[in-house]
């Protein structure tokens, strides 16, 4: 159990259009979500964190209007990157935590986002 | 400045071999401690958690270690494979009220080879 996958894997897309990744817990409900971006050879660094229902929580320096995040149900947060520019080419990884407990995340597989 | 070391940066063995990876932090207050492994393109995927009170856990060939009082952590990977070939992560959690306050070191992406 605790599958948490993303969609897409893999994703190219122009300067200035707009791109969405999916994010779904698989076999548990998941309360909270969190958006990971991950640059080459750096450590993953949280972006938000996704409260069903509620807005999510944006870490310093990340911009809330560039990066929409919604979490409509206990097995679905979403990740837009608005206006995406090169700058926005990374891994974005999501993961999931249980509502049931407090110390687990279970972390997506990743999606591989270049601006051109 | 809450943080998390990791050495080597990389390491290359030869499958069937032992070796040993490091994790030092200086995050508090201290939560828990975790393993992760990273395959290339892939996110991580969970290999031991240990809280402040555990000195040792294992999953398989990995065996990882905690001393809370230096604040140093290591992961041993015994008897090697060539699908060990991936980057480990140290992840430490803070205490707090929220789920999401971990702190990611940079790995160490290790190549095991025929």
């Amino acid at each position: 159990g605790a599958v948490v996958s993303q969609h897409p894997s893999r994703v190219i897309c122009k300067s200035g259009t707009s791109v969405k990744i999916e994010c779904r817990s698989l076999d548990f409900q998941a309360t909270t979500m969190f958006w990971y971006r991950q640059f080459p050879k750096q450590s993953l660094m949280l972006m938000a964190t996704s409260n069903e229902g509620s807005k999510a929580t944006y870490e310093q320096g990340v911009e809330k209007d560039k990066f929409l995040i919604n979490h409509a149900s206990l097995t679905l947060s979403t990740l837009t990157v608005t206006s995406a520019h090169p700058e926005d080419s990374s891994f974005y990884i999501c993961s999931a935590a249980r509502t049931s407990s407090y110390n687990e995340q279970f972390f997506g597989p990743g999606t591989r986002l270049t601006v051109l | 400045k809450n943080q998390v070391e990791q050495s080597p940066q990389s390491l290359i063995i030869l499958e069937g071999k032992n070796c040993t990876l490091q994790c030092n932090y200086t995050v508090s207050p201290f939560s828990n401690l975790r393993w992760y492994k990273q395959d290339t393109g892939r996110g991580p995927v969970s290999l031991t958690i240990m809280t402040f009170s555990e000195n040792t856990k294992s999953n398989g060939r990995y065996t990882a270690t905690l001393d809370a009082d230096t604040k140093q952590s290591s992961l041993h990977i015994t008897a090697s494979q060539l699908s060990d070939s991936a980057s480990y992560i140290c992840v430490v959690r803070l205490v707090r009220g929220s789920q999401g306050n971990l702190i990611f070191g940079k790995g160490t992406k290790l190549s095991v080879k025929p």
